[in-house]
């Protein structure tokens, strides 16, 4: 099975702040790795597939890259709709979802 | 516009089974490469993908709980149908499914709105 260790597992951040979370899998997965939001009591969200192309309607502040084992989502100017819990997924050999990282406002 | 709808009991007790239908609209099963998946996600936890039944009535099963999972679908009513046998309380989890692309790797761009399962004597 392919893990995928997400981290950090929470951060707290203001409105108008970078923010990057990094997503590592145990072996390499090209570059099939997806990025969800989620909120609470809400279905997960599709944000980034394929670690850099942006889903539709999302906001481009918004980016992932990476490749191989190594992958990052960045959110260049943090904003108050994104608080939120993120989650990286690997879907090279079936699916596995990151332990999540919650972002919380400073 | 895709939706899917995720249907059950809310309430189970230990060792009972579990059947879960997802009923779906604004695409086909019997389109090439499209799959419907299933995925858990206990109070205050992460997100675990449990199965997929692919178009083509291909399936794919967690390894951790491939024993306790059976998926199923019906084309003709678009619906697909999870049971998971031998429920236990660490079972309780909101349950999702969602839709994949035809994309062999794609991800699950639409998901149901969660169903939410207790399992308690």
């Amino acid at each position: 099975d392919i893990q995928v260790t997400q981290s950090p597992s929470s951060l707290s951040a203001s409105v108008g702040d970078r923010v990057t979370i990094t997503c590592r899998a145990s072996q390499s997965i090209s570059s099939y790795l997806n990025w969800y939001q989620q909120k609470p009591g809400k279905a997960p969200k599709l944000l980034i597939y394929a670690a850099s192309s942006l889903q539709s309607g999302v906001p481009s502040r918004f980016t992932g890259s990476g490749s191989g084992t190594d992958f990052t989502l960045t959110i260049s100017s943090l904003q108050p709709e994104d608080f939120a819990t993120y989650y990286c997924q690997q879907s090279y050999s079936s699916w596995t979802f990151g332990q999540g990282t919650k972002v919380e406002i400073k | 516009q895709i939706t899917l709808k995720e249907s059950g009991p809310t309430l189970v007790k230990p060792t009972q089974t579990l059947t879960l239908t997802c009923t779906f609209s604004g695409f086909s099963l019997s389109t090439n490469g499209v799959g419907v998946g299933w995925i858990r996600q206990p109070p205050g936890k992460a997100l675990e993908w449990l199965a997929l039944i692919y178009w083509d009535d291909g399936k794919r099963y967690s390894p951790s709980l491939q024993s306790r999972l059976t998926i199923t679908k019906d084309t003709s009513k678009n619906q697909v149908v999870l049971t998971m046998t031998n429920m236990d309380p660490v079972d309780t989890a909101t349950y999702y499914c969602a839709h994949k692309g035809p994309g062999f790797y794609d991800p699950f761009d639409i998901w149901g709105q969660g169903t939410m399962v207790t399992v308690s004597s």
